[in-house]
């Protein structure tokens, strides 16, 4: 049972272009929200990450927009650069003293210049 | 510092072998997890420790077992490897702080093919 649901499973964006990566989760419970970012042959590194308390969290070129009421959030790369190429995580946890994060299948992300 | 460190890098094993996945943080986490990354599939967590001394099951820990030997290593135990277990596998340690933000630090990886 997938718990969170992650798409495209694949992107690829034009440099300078607007990346959008999709995420819907089931549990009401989940209260953390974070990206992961992953490039080949190296573990993820958190990217950015929102508590369901507000609705956008941004960072840089990165932005988080979150909706409650339909349980989806979604990942925005801004101006999108060839070094963003990289596989994008969404996950969500229900946080607490263990912080289990589920994770999504994955956005292979390819800028071309 | 060296965040979290894995070894091996690499492992082929028969099916049948046993072998011990070595993790390790000089970050002073009290939280380390250990995760599977198979192609569509994402990251699965194995087993976690919250803490020094306590270990539980994540979401498939079936064919592993885990020890916490101190606060800084946990390690990972295939007793008897499976074609099914060929995988990326990534130990992390968890940080959190006061304000509530949290992040999880992952090692760069074993890879393990079981033949």
């Amino acid at each position: 049972q997938q718990q969170v649901k992650q798409s495209p499973q694949s992107l690829i964006v034009q440099k300078g272009g607007i990346s959008i990566i999709n995420c819907a989760y089931e549990n009401t419970a989940f209260d953390y929200f974070p990206w992961y970012q992953q490039f080949p042959g190296k573990g993820p590194a958190l990217l950015i990450a929102i508590r369901p308390d507000v609705s956008e969290k941004k960072e840089g070129r990165f932005t988080i927009s979150f909706n409650k009421s339909a349980k989806q959030f979604s990942l925005h790369i801004m101006d999108s650069q060839p070094g963003d190429s990289a596989t994008y995580f969404c996950a969500a946890s229900r946080g607490g003293a263990t912080n289990k994060l589920i994770f999504g299948t994955g956005t292979l992300l390819a800028v071309q210049p | 510092n060296a965040g979290v460190t894995q070894t091996p890098k690499f492992q082929v094993l028969k099916t049948g072998q046993s072998m011990t996945l070595q993790c390790a943080q000089d970050m002073n986490h009290n939280s380390m997890y250990w995760y599977r990354q198979d192609p569509g599939m994402g990251l699965r967590l194995i087993y976690y420790s919250a803490s020094e001394g306590t270990t539980d099951k994540g979401e498939v820990p079936n064919g592993y077992n885990v020890s916490r030997l101190n606060k800084r290593e946990f390690s990972l135990r295939l007793e008897s490897a499976a074609p099914s277990q060929t995988s990326v596998y990534f130990c992390a340690s968890r940080y959190r702080t006061g304000m509530g933000r949290e992040t999880q630090y992952f090692g760069p990886g074993t890879r393990l093919l079981v033949l």
